[in-house]
């Protein structure tokens, strides 16, 4: 069985400021990295992910997380925030199962972006 | 293209009701999920879907029920509403394999008073 581990629960950060959201994983076997954010009153939407191959992607917005298997982490990171990025981030890992790909994810970590 | 639909959008029960959860997605996906997201809890899988006729238990099962008759559809019933089935219910669904993000629903906001 995987678990995640998101330590925190709410991060408060200027507009223009750098951010890190932490995510640690555990699995006994090889597994899928992803990261969705949840805007107030929406479904989660798909972030970014990681399969294999590179450590470090890149979502369409300037996000970005690095897989790093010694550490066991998948960091998330935006260099500058702006404004609506305020949301709520889960990370979420997949592994082979008995049947389907079922997420498991973390409690989640409330981005609070202010002036 | 609709994606995940989720219907009601909100919906309070009395103890002891039953209703149900409707999901339908249009992507011609093989795999479907539904979660409660409760508070400092991030998302908890009820019951998943690989594939029409095959159902299988989550991580909090008890309470609630699934069938998958079609690929698009795929409810979730409310056998006996209990407060502690207060949550927010997302319906999810992805192709097969490791490979594939989900694509979620709007979500259902329940209340059981």
């Amino acid at each position: 069985a995987q678990s995640v581990t998101q330590l925190d629960s709410q991060v408060p950060v200027f507009e223009e400021a750098p951010v890190e959201l932490r995510c640690n994983y555990s699995s006994s076997v090889s597994v899928y990295l992803f990261w969705y954010v949840q805007y107030p009153n929406q479904g989660l939407q798909l972030l970014l992910k990681y399969l294999s191959g590179s450590t470090l992607v890149e979502s369409i917005n300037g996000f970005e997380a690095e897989f790093n298997k010694s550490q066991t982490s998948f960091h998330l990171r935006k260099p500058s925030v702006h404004i609506s990025d305020t949301a709520e981030y889960f990370c979420a890992v997949s592994a082979p199962t008995g049947g389907g790909n079922k997420l498991t994810f973390g409690t989640g970590t409330q981005l609070k972006v202010e002036l | 293209n609709a994606g995940v639909t989720q219907t009601p959008k909100f919906q309070v029960l009395k103890t002891g009701q039953s209703m149900t959860l409707q999901c339908a997605q249009d992507m011609n996906h093989e795999y479907m999920s539904w979660y409660r997201q409760d508070p400092g809890m991030g998302l908890r899988l009820i019951h998943y879907s690989v594939g029409a006729g095959i159902t299988d238990q989550g991580e909090v099962p008890n309470g609630y029920n699934v069938s998958r008759s079609t690929t698009e559809d795929f409810p979730l019933r409310l056998l006996s509403a209990a407060p502690s089935q207060t949550s927010v219910y997302f319906c999810a669904s992805t192709r097969a394999g490791l490979n594939y993000g989900y694509t979620f629903g709007s979500g259902t906001r329940l209340t059981v008073v």
